[in-house]
This record gives structure tokens, sequence and C-alpha cells, in this order.
């Protein structure tokens, strides 16, 4: 079993719909989750992070959690073409490593 | 003012050379690290200090030898460089922050692309 798994899709969605990324993990000791944006060529760039249990919002982005599913999600409002990347989701435990999922390539359609 | 800094940014190279990869960070970060990028995307952490030591080691291959030689800087040193080595080098560093949270968000440099011919 993966240690983060993830859709690795493409998800393709409308412009202006809603878009939604899943990761799930197996380490129940896991403290704080990431999702990243990595743009086709170029480096991952952190969007959101979240350790507590429920929703947590930025803009047109929302983080859910939920530690006894070990289940994460990122929700995308309104999306944009310009949001069409690979979406990581990022999971760490007590230590220093963070486990990243494989990505879900996310395409919005103007 | 570029945060986290790599070189080269290409590096195309023959079969058995040896190369060095460096990273600089201005953050002010205690913790640097190294991952490699797949063509699959996948990335995966090869190697991480925290204020010079040496914290992460993953199973890598004896070939790739990581040195920090002061907290802002983490370099990455292949022997004998194989076809299988061809991938995108990370680096990214992050400030420890003790209760963790968010606040050990790691930021990234822009990626060196290594091609093994």
């Amino acid at each position: 079993q993966k240690e983060v798994e993830q859709n690795s899709g493409p998800l393709s969605v409308p412009e202006g719909a809603i878009a939604s990324l899943n990761c799930t993990y197996s380490d129940r000791g896991s403290q704080s989750f990431f999702w990243y944006r990595q743009y086709s060529g170029k480096s991952p760039e952190l969007i959101m992070f979240i350790y507590s249990n429920g929703d947590k919002e930025d803009g047109r982005f929302t983080a859910q959690l939920n530690k006894a599913s070990q289940y994460v999600s990122l929700l995308i409002r309104d999306s944009q073409p310009s949001d069409s990347a690979t979406y990581l989701c990022a999971v760490r435990g007590g230590g220093f490593k963070t486990i990243f999922g494989a990505g879900t390539r996310l395409f919005v359609k103007a | 003012d570029t945060a986290v800094s790599q070189t080269p940014k290409y590096l195309v190279t023959q079969m058995g050379n040896d190369k060095s990869i460096k990273c600089e960070q201005n953050l002010g970060h205690d913790t640097m690290y190294w991952y490699k990028q797949d063509s699959k995307k996948f990335l995966k952490i090869m190697f991480s200090y925290n204020n010079k030591e040496l914290i992460i080691n993953e199973t890598v291959p004896n070939r790739f030898s990581p040195k920090s030689p002061d907290k802002a800087h983490l370099n990455l040193h292949i022997n004998s460089l194989e076809l299988g080595d061809s991938a995108v080098y990370f680096c990214a560093s992050s400030q420890e922050v003790s209760g963790g949270g968010g606040r050990n968000t790691q930021y990234f440099g822009p990626g060196t692309r290594l091609t093994v011919l």
C-alpha cells in the first residue's frame, strides 16, 4: 500500500465549476498535511496546509481533513484555466520526512 | 532575491561521468532537502539536513553523496552517472518548528533537469 495515494487523473472540469481533489494516507500518526500545485516544467508551490480536522478556507481553495478516515481533500471553487496543473498531496508525520503523493492532473476547460 | 536557487538548471552528461548540483537558500531556514522527480512526476525524498546534520538518508545508491557546508547550502554529488539517474532534482528548505503544523512548509528551488546519455 502506498503511503500517500491520489487519483492520477486527469480530472477535467469546465471553467467555473468546483474541482475536488482527494488524497488518502496510511500513517495514522501523520500530523501535517499540505497541498502543492506544480505547473509543467516548474517546481511545486504551496497552496495550503491543514493540521486540524475540519475545513480550512483560503480564497477559492478549501482544504478538508478527516484524520479518522485518513483522508484529506482540496476543493477549488470557480475553477479557472490557470488552475490547470498537477496537485500534490503531502503528508508529514512526527519526524522530518514529508511523503508526497504521485499527484492529480487537473485540466480546466475554458 | 530568489528564495531557493539551484545550479545548474540543465545538466546533460555521459554515462559514467561525475557531476554536482548546488543549492542555496536565503530564507534563513535550518533544514534542506533533495528530492528526485522521475518521468512519472513522483517526487521522492533522497536526503535531508537539519543544521548541517544528515537526518534523512533514504534508500539511495551510494553514488549519491550530499554535502552541507553550512545551513544555507546543500550540494549533491553524483558519481558514475547511469541512465536511470535522468530526472529532475529539486532542492527544498524549511524551518523546523516545534509542534509542527503547517509551519514546516517546504519551499522548492526551480529544479535541475539531469539527462544522462
